[in-house]
């Protein structure tokens, strides 16, 4: 089976441009998560969706940043506008209700803000 | 919130050395697992261990929940071992997918 499939795997943006991360899940996982890492703050749970429904954003840091889940096999996380602070690696994660709380993470998108 | 620390922070190992990780946590859990952040990023799941022991090859860990802590247990350290180690937990009542992740331990395995 494949993994869980991040793109781009690496971007470098100009501040105030807007940023779209993309994520697709494994197939048959009904949770999807969006973490972020960072060297101040560590691992960080943003958002999460169950069935293609946000479920908490409680950890989104702030009006700039928004996700979508659209179906089971999609989502994407946003930035617009784009800040330096925002630079970090930003992971997907899915796993399967019932699969024993096994989570999969996908291999990050490394973004850069300048 | 839930305080999660690891120790200790950093380890420098020989190869072939074993090693103990250990992860306490200031509440009750209904979730804890491990995982190992390699070099180039990635994140794998090692152990989903709430409470108990598990075994995986050369690595265990146990989980003391009355006591609010975990161990993870590297034997015969190999250089593939090197990288970051987490402990992440999601509390006991909430809901099953808020992982709180710990600091980490970063394991340097020299050859």
């Amino acid at each position: 089976d494949a993994g869980v499939i991040q793109s781009p795997r690496h971007e470098v943006t100009e501040m105030g441009q807007e940023v779209t991360l993309r994520c697709k899940p494994i197939s048959g996982h009904d949770y999807l998560f969006w973490y972020r890492q960072t060297m101040m703050r560590g691992l960080e749970l943003l958002i999460y969706f169950n069935n293609n429904v946000p479920i908490d954003d409680s950890g989104m840091p702030e009006d700039r940043f928004s996700a979508k889940m659209p179906n089971a096999s999609f989502s994407t996380l946003k930035i617009q506008p784009s800040e330096p602070r925002d630079s970090a690696v930003y992971f997907c994660a899915s796993r399967r209700q019932g699969g024993g709380n096994t989570i999969y993470f996908g291999e990050g998108s490394w973004l850069t803000v300048v | 919130g839930i305080q999660v620390e690891q120790s200790p922070p950093d380890l420098i190992l020989q190869e072939g050395a074993n090693s103990t990780l250990r992860c306490n946590f200031s509440d009750s859990v209904n979730n804890l697992q491990w995982f190992h952040q390699n070099p180039w990023g990635q994140l794998i799941n090692l152990f989903y261990i709430p409470s108990g022991t598990k075994q995986n090859g050369r690595l265990s860990a146990t989980t003391v929940a009355t006591e609010r802590y975990s161990l993870l247990y590297i034997s015969s350290s190999q250089t593939t071992d090197s990288g970051v180690y987490f402990c992440a937990v999601d509390l006991a009542g909430g809901a099953t997918n808020k992982l709180i992740f710990g600091t980490g331990t970063l394991l340097a395995v020299q050859p």
